[in-house]
């Protein structure tokens, strides 16, 4: 069974860093591209970056692209996010996801953006 | 950016009764990347159709999926309690993926 764990979710100060992590399990991680999804509490779902499988693609939303990296160690079946710059609006459950003809989704990690 | 627009933005139904939601998008995506998803509070999206009409593991049959182009529906029969949730369509097929701005559905 595919089974993915967020973890790294914090209260920063905004224009704080922050690196969340994805460990996954029950499927081979170097096979598929993986994504961030992230969710504002109370609001809608925003897909937030995409790595392929080989790190050979990155992709990002604009809103995050220049601030947020993503990474991935295939060898530790790890995905990560790098978020530099934060801000308010940056506050939320953050998701991982396996790709494929379907997404499978971690449960999240909150980051809470707050002085 | 593809954009999804979810109606309606509620629904209160009743148990028993049939509800429809809806999902269009501002041009035309491939079935194979259009799922659907259902959260409830506190909870992690969980997906109940995938390719645009293939139901999930363990999604019951009183759930259905359909559409094509740019018109996608969902269709619940004969609703229960636990099926109050919100409702978000998603499109993987063109970068930046996007989701609807859901469906939140209410049992009374």
């Amino acid at each position: 069974e595919v089974h993915l764990v967020e973890s790294g979710g914090v209260v920063v100060q905004p224009g704080g860093s922050l690196r969340l992590s994805c460990a996954g399990s029950g499927f081979t991680f170097g096979d598929y591209s993986m994504h961030w999804i992230r969710q504002v509490p109370g609001k809608g779902l925003e897909w937030v970056s995409g790595i392929t499988w080989d790190s050979g693609h990155l992709d990002y939303a604009d809103s995050v692209r220049g601030r947020f990296t993503i990474s991935r160690d295939n060898t530790n079946n790890s995905l990560y996010l790098q978020m530099d710059s934060l801000r308010a609006e940056d506050a939320g459950f953050y998701y991982c996801a396996k790709d494929g003809l379907w997404w499978t989704w971690g449960q999240g990690t909150l980051v809470t953006v707050s002085s | 950016e593809i954009v999804l627009t979810q109606s309606p933005v509620t629904l209160s139904l009743s148990p028993g009764e049939r509800a429809t939601l809806y999902c269009r998008a501002s041009q035309k995506i491939s079935n194979m990347y259009l799922a659907w998803y259902q959260q409830k509070p506190g909870q992690a999206p969980r997906l109940l159709f995938y390719a645009a009409s293939s139901r999930a593991t363990d999604i019951p049959d009183r759930f259905r999926a359909s559409g094509s182009g740019t018109d996608f529906a969902l269709t619940i029969s004969s609703l229960e309690p636990d099926d109050s949730a919100v409702f978000y369509c998603q499109q993987f097929g063109y970068s930046p993926y996007t989701f609807g701005q859901g469906t939140k559905l209410q049992i009374k």
